[in-house]
């Protein structure tokens, strides 16, 4: 299957700090990724869908300012969580899609290893 | 609007056993299901999929699901479990058809395996 890699896997920073991190798509290309949070035991909550060339849509409740995702090319998104604090401490995953078949959605995404952000 | 529910935070089978985990949806159009696994911190392993072919969906690693539309249900079986099936099971529906559709996941369940 198609590969997506997530980087860095973890991080620990300071409160106030910013922190990027980046999903990209290693043998296919994704007009489209997806950003995930999954808080402990639980399910993964969709953060933002990420539009390469063009703005990210987020969901309803997360805070665009706080999550800055920039989608430069068609293998690299990245999210950026802004003045971080505690509370946004948690594992993301970033996914995309394969369309390299013909540009046919075959449905599923394919995930990255996930990142977990610590902020101290 | 779509959404999947899974009942049962946390199956528990003896190894060798049979695995069922159950997961319902809500969907106004035919869905795409898919049940996918995480190991501890890492992400997610797609386990299988229905996309609207054959209603019997075999998997990697001994998984397979059946759709059943009249009871609105894709659970995920496997005839006789081993200690490395221990993992997190999420099931979930894509919102749509297109490349840009979104899958939105069930709250899982976290399946353990007894000697």
């Amino acid at each position: 299957g198609a590969v997506v890699s997530q980087h860095p896997s973890r991080v620990i920073c300071k409160s106030g700090t910013s922190v990027k991190i980046e999903c990209r798509s290693l043998d296919f290309q994704a007009t489209t990724m997806f950003w995930y949070r999954q808080f402990p035991k639980q399910s993964l909550m969709l953060m933002a869908t990420s539009n390469e060339g063009s703005k990210a849509t987020y969901e309803q409740g997360v805070e665009k300012d706080k999550f800055l995702i920039n989608h430069a090319s068609l293998t690299l998104s990245t999210l950026t969580v802004t003045s971080a604090h505690p509370e946004d401490s948690s594992f993301y995953i970033c996914s995309a899609r394969d369309l390299t078949s013909g540009g046919k959605n075959t449905g599923e995404l394919f995930f990255g290893e996930g990142s977990r952000l610590t902020v101290l | 609007a779509q959404s999947v529910t899974q009942l049962g935070s946390h199956v528990s089978v003896s190894e060798g056993a049979l695995v069922l985990l159950r997961c319902n949806y809500s969907s106004s159009v035919p869905p795409y299901l898919f049940w996918y696994v995480q190991y501890p911190n890492q992400g997610l392993q797609l386990l299988l999929k229905y996309t609207s072919a054959a209603t019997l969906v075999k998997g990697i690693n001994g998984f397979e699901a059946e759709f059943k539309k009249s009871e609105t249900s894709f659970h995920l079986t496997k005839p006789s479990a081993h200690m490395s099936d221990a993992a997190e099971y999420f099931c979930a529906v894509s919102l749509g058809y297109s490349s840009a559709s979104k899958i939105i996941f069930g709250s899982g369940t976290r399946l353990s395996i007894r000697p």
